[in-house]
């Protein structure tokens, strides 16, 4: 099956500071990537959208400049959480789908961050 | 907002069929149904998928209504690892995946 990765799988940093997570899909190429978030006991919060090659699609209510996007090739994308404050920390989820068949979503591991 | 209703929680005895339901009366006719579950402080888990037809994989089966406004996902002999919230998601081609509530799936030995 398809397999996407992401890391750190735990980081923890200071407030004020810019913590950057990678997302990648390992045996596929993906068209589109997506980003969620998830607070505890809470369901997944699409927060946004990117394909490869162009400027990501923000949900409603998320700071594009706060969350920046990069999708710079099919099997890469990362989000870069900047300014960092204690609300920030959340469990983070990207997903990948291939663009292909019935565009399946694949989901990566998750990332824990912990904003002190 | 999520298309689909599904029971809050179930519970399951090791070894026997987990039967889990999921509404979706509003359904389109290019709308697919998907099955996701999520275990615990993971990443969501793809299950199967269906349009009209029932589908079987290695994981699980999909029962659609022949209206298509309900499903059923099976998890043929549940064990223990099975224990998950299990999300039912109805989504077009090129839609979003939107998250609801999902059913936390207990499996008790």
């Amino acid at each position: 099956g398809a397999v996407v990765s992401q890391h750190p799988s735990r980081v923890i940093c200071k407030s004020g500071t810019s913590v950057k997570i990678e997302c990648r899909s390992l045996d596929f190429q993906a068209t589109t990537m997506f980003w969620y978030r998830q607070f505890p006991k809470q369901s997944l919060m699409l927060m946004a959208t990117s394909n490869e090659g162009s400027k990501a699609t923000y949900e409603q209510g998320v700071e594009k400049d706060k969350f920046l996007i990069n999708h710079a090739s099919l099997t890469l994308s990362t989000l870069t959480v900047t300014s960092a404050h204690p609300e920030d920390s959340s469990f983070y989820i990207c997903s990948a789908r291939t663009g292909w068949g019935t565009d399946t979503q694949y989901f990566g591991p998750g990332t824990r961050l912990t904003v002190l | 907002d999520a298309k689909t209703t599904q029971p809050p929680s179930m519970d399951c005895a090791e070894g026997r069929a987990a039967n889990l339901p999921c509404n979706h009366s509003t359904i389109s006719g290019n709308e697919y149904v998907y099955w996701y579950r999520q275990i615990h402080s993971q990443g969501p888990q793809y299950i199967i998928h269906g349009l009209k037809n029932n589908e079987t994989n290695e994981m699980a089966s999909l029962i659609i209504t022949e209206d298509r406004k309900s499903s059923t996902l099976i998890l043929p002999h549940a064990t223990l690892r099975d224990t998950a919230v299990y999300y039912c998601i109805v989504k077009g081609g090129s839609e979003k995946l939107v998250f609801g509530k999902g059913t936390k799936l207990t499996v008790n030995p």
